[in-house]
């Protein structure tokens, strides 16, 4: 079955930029939309992007001034790059398989999240 | 503050039901039959319960519901389990291809 695996650093300094690659096996990218999605220790979940195989790019409005995903389907990978880090940003990182078709909206498939801590 | 309100938490003794609302406004849950909810247990991932309101993945029991009524929707979770202990985020489409989630709700088996 399809499966994600999140890879990055754990630990980012304030002002940097972090870098997190998700990894689908079990399946394609191709045909689905891909998502991130955070949440800061003991917060809620904030939906932070998707990209779509082809492509196509969206983003939370709060966080689309720093943000950028991309997707490489030679290696049926998309990773997210978040500019300007600062402790507001720790929080566990999540690659979601995301269903976004006319009559359909979901996140059925996720990853085990990955823990960024911002400190210098 | 999140977009969708949830109840901080819920809580019910086995073979009971309760009841999650999830309250946005018509330009989330209620202007769209496109919410979800995701249970997470402490350390894990987040599951998929519920899509479009009211359906269910085929690996989820039938125990668990959801509806919606205006601008709120529910998640209903009937013969409550030691196992349903956990906490429960619903999820809506905001427009503009934009998504929005609920603050979560912790629910105590007693």
């Amino acid at each position: 079955q399809v499966q994600l695996q999140e890879s990055g650093p754990g630990l980012v300094k304030p002002s940097e930029t972090l870098s997190l690659t998700c990894t689908v096996s079990g399946g394609s990218i191709s045909n689905y939309y891909w998502s991130w999605i955070r949440q800061p220790p003991g917060k809620g979940l904030e939906w932070i992007g998707y990209i779509y195989y082809s492509g196509i790019t969206r983003y939370n409005p709060s966080l689309k001034s720093r943000v950028t995903i991309s997707g490489d389907t030679s290696k049926n990978q998309f990773s997210l790059k978040l500019r300007s880090m600062t402790a507001a940003d720790t929080a566990v990182y999540y690659c979601a398989r995301h269903i976004a078709a006319v009559g359909h909206e979901a996140f059925d498939i996720w990853g085990l999240g990955t823990m960024v801590t911002v400190s210098s | 503050q999140s977009a969708l309100t949830q109840p901080r938490s819920v809580s019910g003794a086995p073979g009971q039901s309760v009841t999650i609302s999830c309250t946005g406004t018509r330009s989330t849950v209620g202007g769209y039959n496109y919410v979800s909810w995701y249970q997470q247990h402490p350390g894990k991932a987040p599951k998929l319960m519920i899509y479009d309101v009211s359906k269910r993945p085929s690996e989820v029991p039938d125990r668990f519901s959801g509806s919606k009524s205006g601008n709120t929707a529910s998640l209903t979770i009937s013969g409550l389990q030691a196992e349903d202990e956990a906490d429960y985020y619903c999820c809506s489409y905001a427009g503009n291809s934009t998504r929005v989630f609920g603050g979560g709700t912790k629910l105590t088996v007693l």
